[in-house]
């Protein structure tokens, strides 16, 4: 099990670009999750998804969004990317709701 | 909003000393949850919580949920170096543990 994968590790965006951080698990697990966090700080949730199918908002959706058409896979969009964005994400998954197995996470960088 | 907060936010010990970082909520919690972070890496799960007054062990770290459910604490017993990282709790308030919210984390150092 690779368990949860995020591409790309790095990336550098201007202002305005947009981009997809994806996000793939071979658990079969049902629940999904999107964090950000900022240098020093916690996690702050974006988007979260209990199925496929099924998406809701977390605490700071704005600027972005989500699908999720099969179990695996939660991608994130970014639209018209801002010095705000600047970040790492890191994609989550677990089963029902409990621990949560995190993937390495994508260091955003947007100038 | 819910909001999580922890002290201290930095701390630095001698191997072979206590640690403890506390984690204290704005709302009551249906039940917490702990993570560890390396530097450079990512959380990694270590316990959950959901009953009041519930106090779980693993090795040298013991973890207590509060009377209220709003505060829950994570106590380390002779510090080692591979203890060093952040620590952050996350609570949820819906029942589902799907919507955490992330304390602010304590960082620990730790030298010999």
């Amino acid at each position: 099990n690779a368990g949860v994968t995020q591409t790309p590790k790095f990336r550098i965006l201007k202002i305005g670009q947009s981009m997809t951080l994806q996000c793939t698990q071979d658990m079969n697990h049902n629940y999904m999750y999107w964090y950000r966090q900022d240098p020093g700080m916690g996690l702050k949730l974006i988007y979260y998804s209990v199925g496929a199918g099924i998406t809701d908002k977390g605490e700071v959706p704005n600027g972005y969004n989500v699908s999720r058409s099969t179990t695996e896979d939660f991608p994130l969009r970014l639209e018209l990317a801002a010095p705000s964005q600047t970040s790492v994400y890191f994609c989550a998954s677990s089963l029902a709701a409990y621990e949560q197995y995190f993937g390495p996470g994508t260091r955003l960088t947007v100038t | 909003g819910q909001q999580v907060m922890q002290i201290p936010q930095y701390q630095h010990v001698q191997e072979g000393e206590d640690f403890t970082t506390y984690c204290n909520s704005s709302t009551t919690l249906s039940n917490i949850q702990w993570y560890k972070q390396r530097p450079g890496g990512h959380p990694v799960f270590l316990i959950q919580l959901v009953k009041s007054g519930e106090v779980k062990k693993q090795k040298r770290l013991t973890f207590q949920f509060g009377e209220a459910k709003k505060n829950s604490s994570l106590h380390i017993t002779a510090t080692q170096t591979t203890d060093v990282g952040t620590y952050f709790c996350a609570g949820d308030n819906t029942g589902t543990a799907s919507k955490l919210t992330f304390g602010t984390g304590t960082r620990l150092q730790v030298t010999l």
